[in-house]
């Protein structure tokens, strides 16, 4: 069983289309992420949500905008894609405990605006 | 702000051990990680350290000094697979994960 997934894997699309990507985890978690990773493979926080209320915007343009519906599910919708919105998206999910807060990524959703 | 500091590429030879070097600079800090990432696939968790010292995981181990702002991960006994990138991240409060750019690690035989 997956622990983090993430619809669609890959995503070719046309600039100023508007997609969505969907996340779910079964762990249990009460934080979940969306990160983005880019062609030089630095990997980036966009948001953060904790119980389903957003707690983390890294300076992500609006165009950008999480939908939480309940703790397990984190979707990500973009509107009006631009060319350097390419790049690989990740969720991830966490829990703090008292040993630290291992994040579970999900395999990753490779979307190419052109 | 919060920054992290790794080098960006390492090359080591099959069977030898490497060290990847993190330097951090953050508000608050509550603990180190290291994450591996092998082409087209997602970071996992390899270790972390929330106090001084070193931690060791089989052929990994990670060391922590707060007072320095310094970790590093060590890979013993290098196998081809260990191939891949890996990232040092700080956790900073509740302020997510933030990773370094990453150390591309690549062992040749």
């Amino acid at each position: 069983d997956t622990a983090v997934s993430q619809t669609p894997k890959y995503l070719v699309t046309q600039m100023g289309n508007d997609k969505s990507i969907k996340c779910e985890q079964n762990l249990g978690h009460d934080t979940m992420y969306w990160y983005k990773q880019d062609s030089k493979k630095f990997l980036k926080i966009m948001f953060s949500y904790n119980n389903k209320e957003l707690i983390i915007n890294e300076t992500v343009p609006n165009r950008f905008s999480p939908k939480s519906p309940d703790k397990a599910h984190l979707n990500l919708h973009i509107n009006s894609l631009e060319l350097g919105d390419s790049a690989v998206y990740f969720c991830a999910s966490s829990q703090v405990t008292g040993t630290g807060n291992t994040i579970y990524f999900g395999e990753g959703s490779w979307l190419t605006v052109v | 702000g919060q920054s992290l500091e790794q080098p960006s590429e390492v090359t080591a030879v099959e069977g030898a051990i490497v060290q990847i070097n993190c330097t951090y600079q953050t508000s608050g800090f509550y603990g180190l990680s290291w994450y591996q990432q092998h082409d087209g696939g997602a970071p996992t968790f390899l270790s972390y350290n929330a106090l001084d010292g070193l931690e060791e995981t089989g052929r990994f181990s990670s060391f922590l000094s707060r007072s320095d702002s310094y970790g590093y991960l060590l890979l013993q006994e290098l196998q081809m697979k260990d191939s891949a990138s890996y990232f040092c991240a700080v956790n900073s409060g509740n302020t997510p994960l933030v990773f370094g750019k990453g150390t591309r690690l690549s062992v040749i035989a």
